[in-house]
């Protein structure tokens, strides 16, 4: 099935330090999510992305945290500075429509110290 | 509160028998997908099925919106689909997981 790319895999950062976390979303879908999950516990929606606009985000999605997808390229998460507790899996997925089927990516293993 | 409830949480199985997962939901829905989640964290979509009966191979979803609930029926249960499986719903705008059905097969 249509395949997204997350890049990296793993992520260890000191805290208060910046990390962009890189999505490569399925080739012609236009909506894009990013999603949390602490280890052991429940995947969290924190933002969805359209048209270059966040069309909605949830209270996890701190001011620290900002989202872009520069010319069509990566769908980026960036969060500056980084937490303790942003230390997390983080999702990010894509549709075509908005009520749609949405793809995810393997995720991304950050782990602040 | 919370939004999805998933049922039951955990789930062992004799590797043939089947399962009935259900996901109930608290608030109006416009769409709703099941996900079977890798012990490793990967998230693989099972079904896209906001009302009606889909059905893929041993599997079968059945959503019915006025009921406010959704259903994952695996037939023949194998050791292979041991894993954590996750509804997901879809109000106006928002987008929340279940806890999961953690299922584990065993021969």
């Amino acid at each position: 099935g249509p395949k997204v790319l997350q890049i990296p895999s793993h992520q260890i950062i000191d805290m208060g330090q910046m990390v962009t976390l890189n999505c490569d979303p399925v080739s012609n879908h236009l909506y894009f999510y990013w999603y949390k999950q602490i280890l052991g516990q429940q995947m969290e929606f924190l933002v969805n992305f359209y048209n270059g606009k966040v069309m909605e985000k949830s209270k996890l999605f701190k001011d620290q945290f900002s989202v872009e997808r520069p010319d069509g390229s990566y769908f980026t998460l960036k969060i500056q500075p980084t937490a303790l507790e942003d230390s997390a899996v983080y999702f990010c997925a894509s549709s075509l429509r908005q009520q749609d089927t949405q793809y995810f990516g393997p995720g991304t293993r950050l782990l602040v110290l | 509160g919370q939004q999805v409830q998933q049922s039951p949480a955990s789930l062992v199985l004799q590797e043939g028998e089947n399962a009935e997962l259900q996901c109930n939901f608290s608030t109006s829905l416009n769409s709703m997908q099941w996900f079977y989640q890798r012990p490793e964290g990967s998230l693989v979509s099972l079904f896209y099925n906001p009302s009606g009966t889909k059905q893929s191979g041993r599997l079968t979803s059945t959503t019915v919106i006025k009921e406010r609930r959704s259903s994952l029926h695996i037939s023949s249960s194998q050791i292979t689909d041991s894993g954590t499986y996750l509804c997901a719903m879809t109000g106006y705008q928002n987008f929340y997981f279940g806890k999961g059905t953690s299922l584990t097969v065993i021969p």
